[in-house]
């Protein structure tokens, strides 16, 4: 089944402690992307990659790292997580930047 | 900064009911995307609409796009429980950048 999995999907944890939240997908996407979403604001990026090695800054990508060193995962890290990056987090992956894009089932980070 | 305006932010509307959600913008388009999202869920893509003025129906819910691709509307007839959802519109520029807008939430009571 083509699709994309987030882990985990809830996480409280508290400010400061590094954590990981993994995307895989299984269309062979180039491009992958990672948005927030908070009430009344929609969906906002944080940051893409078009390929493989290759990624960028989105809209709001202060506190937040990326990686893609596979074309299928492209995790995002949050070196020193505070209670401002509290949200929902949505990975997505499309066969372009303006494409369908797909989406992950979504991560409930709390930040304490 | 581009900007793709939603109305109305939130609407709740008993079964069997008409609406429109409108999604407006300053800029020029090459395609918008229409979204559902469901509680507990990522958004999952309705429809694509590319050309000036076009109409795609997906049965009770018609999407048309304005003529100068600047603007969209989403009609549901006869809304039912199951069309509750958040529903998000996306303009794509030329650049192939992805515009959100923040979402119209939808609640229909039986």
């Amino acid at each position: 089944e083509a699709q994309v999995t987030q882990n985990p999907r809830y996480l409280i944890t508290v400010t400061g402690k590094k954590l990981t939240v993994t995307c895989s997908q299984n269309m062979n996407h180039e491009y992958m992307s990672w948005y927030r979403q908070d009430p009344g604001l929609g969906l906002r990026q944080i940051y893409y990659s078009m390929n493989v090695e290759v990624t960028d800054k989105g809209d709001v990508p202060e506190g937040y790292k990326v990686s893609r060193k596979e074309k299928r995962n492209f995790p995002l890290i949050l070196e020193s997580p505070s209670p401002n990056q509290t949200s929902l987090y949505f990975c997505a992956s499309s066969f372009g930047q303006g494409s369908t894009q797909y989406f992950g089932p979504g991560t409930r980070l709390t930040v304490l | 900064t581009q900007l793709l305006e939603q109305s109305p932010q939130f609407l709740s509307i008993q079964e069997g009911e008409n609406l429109t959600v409108y999604c407006n913008s300053s800029s020029v388009f090459s395609s918008l995307q229409w979204y559902r999202q469901e509680p507990g869920e990522g958004p999952v893509l309705l429809v694509t609409v590319v050309t000036g003025g076009e109409v795609k129906k997906l049965k009770r819910l018609t999407f048309q796009f304005g003529d100068a691709r600047k603007d969209s509307s989403l009609h549901i007839t006869a809304a039912q429980p199951g069309d509750t959802g958040l529903y998000l519109c996306a303009g794509a520029h030329s650049n192939y950048q992805l515009i959100w807008g923040a979402g119209t939430k939808l609640i229909i009571k039986p």
